[in-house]
């Protein structure tokens, strides 16, 4: 099927090195999104973009996080100088985007990469 | 900030149980959704929810949307062990497509 895919689904990496996490959203939705989930906790939002744009980059922790997003399809997140408490499921998701229409905002969610800082 | 809450947090029931969990805010979304997500796994859309006082069935799970849209309900009837997981509901308004989620009801359905 085509739907949103994550890479990769484990990451293990030592204090103070850089990760990379990937997001491949169903093709045609303009919308994606990243969360980060601790054990047991709910969504936390981190970044949102429409297009190649991120009009809300409200939510990263710290300018350690970025991310950015090509073509309108794949998105990098990119975090420096990884800390222990960064270890967490960080969740992809993408949606339609089309602002006119409510189901737009349906959120499709990849399966996660779980990173584990040691 | 448009907060969501959700209740209970934490629910462990018998297999054929009923349950009702709750999502509310102070907030008017423009349209609201719930989400299921199991262990290990992304959360995966059960319903969007649009209309104020609207009501949907998906087998024996029912969704109802406030009427002042400001808070949902989800009830499942004759609970199964596959009922459990994180339950999530998100919220969206305006033009603007951040959508604010809940912290979840996470669900144990014993047989």
């Amino acid at each position: 099927g085509a739907g949103v895919s994550q890479s990769p689904s484990n990451k293990v990496t030592e204090k103070g090195k850089d990760v990379e996490l990937r997001c491949d959203p169903i093709s045609g939705h303009t919308a994606l999104y990243w969360y980060r989930q601790s054990l047991g906790q709910g969504l936390e939002f981190l970044i949102y973009f429409q297009g190649n744009s991120a009009p809300d980059k409200s939510g990263l922790p710290s300018d350690r996080f970025s991310a950015e997003r090509t073509g309108g399809s794949v998105s990098t997140l990119t975090i420096q100088r990884t800390q222990q408490e960064d270890s967490a499921v960080y969740l992809c998701a993408s949606s339609p985007g089309t602002a006119s229409l409510s189901f737009s905002y349906e959120q499709y969610f990849g399966p996660g990469t779980r990173l584990t800082v040691t | 900030t448009q907060l969501l809450e959700q209740s209970p947090q934490f629910l462990s029931i018998q297999e054929g149980e009923n349950l009702t969990v709750y999502c509310n805010s102070s907030s008017v979304f423009s349209s609201l959704q719930w989400y299921r997500q199991e262990p290990g796994e992304g959360p995966v859309l059960l319903v969007t929810v649009v209309t104020g006082g609207e009501v949907k069935k998906l087998k024996r799970l029912t969704f109802q949307f406030g009427d002042a849209r400001k808070d949902s309900s989800l009830h499942i009837t004759a609970a199964q062990p596959g009922d459990t997981g994180l339950y999530l509901c998100a919220g969206t308004s305006g033009g603007y497509q951040k959508v604010t989620f809940g912290i979840g009801t996470k669900l144990q359905v014993i047989p």
